[in-house]
């Protein structure tokens, strides 16, 4: 079955960018989903940062998309995730997560990976 | 942006209660609601989509009901597994939004 593992550095300095990675293994990137980044605050819920499509189409969170790339590689079957100007607000697990795209809730996620923002 | 409230934040509960979890959108969003479980350290699991669909592997004791702004989940019988944090997510339009969660705790 689909499976989605986050991979990246675990700590990024202040006004720095944030840069993952999200391998898909068991099915192709190609397919009808839409591939999405989710983040958790240590101790808080969940955020919805944006989406892409392997047509290179996007959605992103009003709230960041000033700071968001999202990015495609169909090649190497992985999507990637950019946010620039990182502030300690910005600390949080990242989870990458597929969404159907006829009934688009997540139903693959990753394990998720802890980002620390400080210097 | 669609606001969602989502009641109680914390509940205390036994293993073999009846537990309803309500989520209230700020405007109308048809069916389209989804409910996750998610265990510390682990992350969210899909459990219902389309407001009451059943996630393939998921136990019938979880169930989801409600359309337009009022969703609701129960857990018919409480089972130790089932203690966990609970979040409802709409994907009717952008951005995406969760709930605050509700934490089922062992009363």
């Amino acid at each position: 079955q689909v499976q989605l593992q986050e991979s990246g550095p675990g700590l990024v300095k202040p006004s720095g960018t944030l840069s993952l990675t999200c391998a898909v293994s068991g099915g192709s990137i190609s397919s009808s989903n839409w591939w999405s980044w989710v983040r958790q605050p240590p101790g808080k819920g969940l955020e919805w940062i944006g989406e892409i499509y392997h047509s290179g189409s996007t959605n992103y969170n009003p709230s960041l998309k000033s700071r968001v790339t999202i990015s495609v590689d169909k090649s190497k079957n992985q999507f990637s995730l950019k946010l620039s100007s990182v502030t300690a607000a910005d600390t949080a697990v990242y989870y990458c997560a597929r969404a159907p795209g006829d009934h688009p809730a997540f139903d693959i996620w990753g394990q998720g990976t802890m980002v620390t923002v400080s210097s | 942006v669609i606001w969602m409230t989502q009641s109680p934040s914390l509940l205390s509960a036994s293993t073999g209660d009846r537990v309803t979890i309500s989520c209230r959108m700020s405007q109308g969003i048809s069916s389209y609601l989804a409910w996750y479980q998610q265990k510390p350290g682990k992350a969210p699991e899909l459990l219902i989509y389309a407001a009451s669909t059943l996630q393939s592997g998921v136990p019938s004791r979880f169930s989801g009901s409600g359309s337009g702004t009022d969703f609701t989940l129960t857990i018919s019988c409480l089972q130790s597994e089932d203690f966990a944090t609970y979040y409802c997510q709409q994907y009717y339009s952008f951005p995406r939004t969760f709930g605050q969660g509700t934490k089922v705790e062992i009363k």
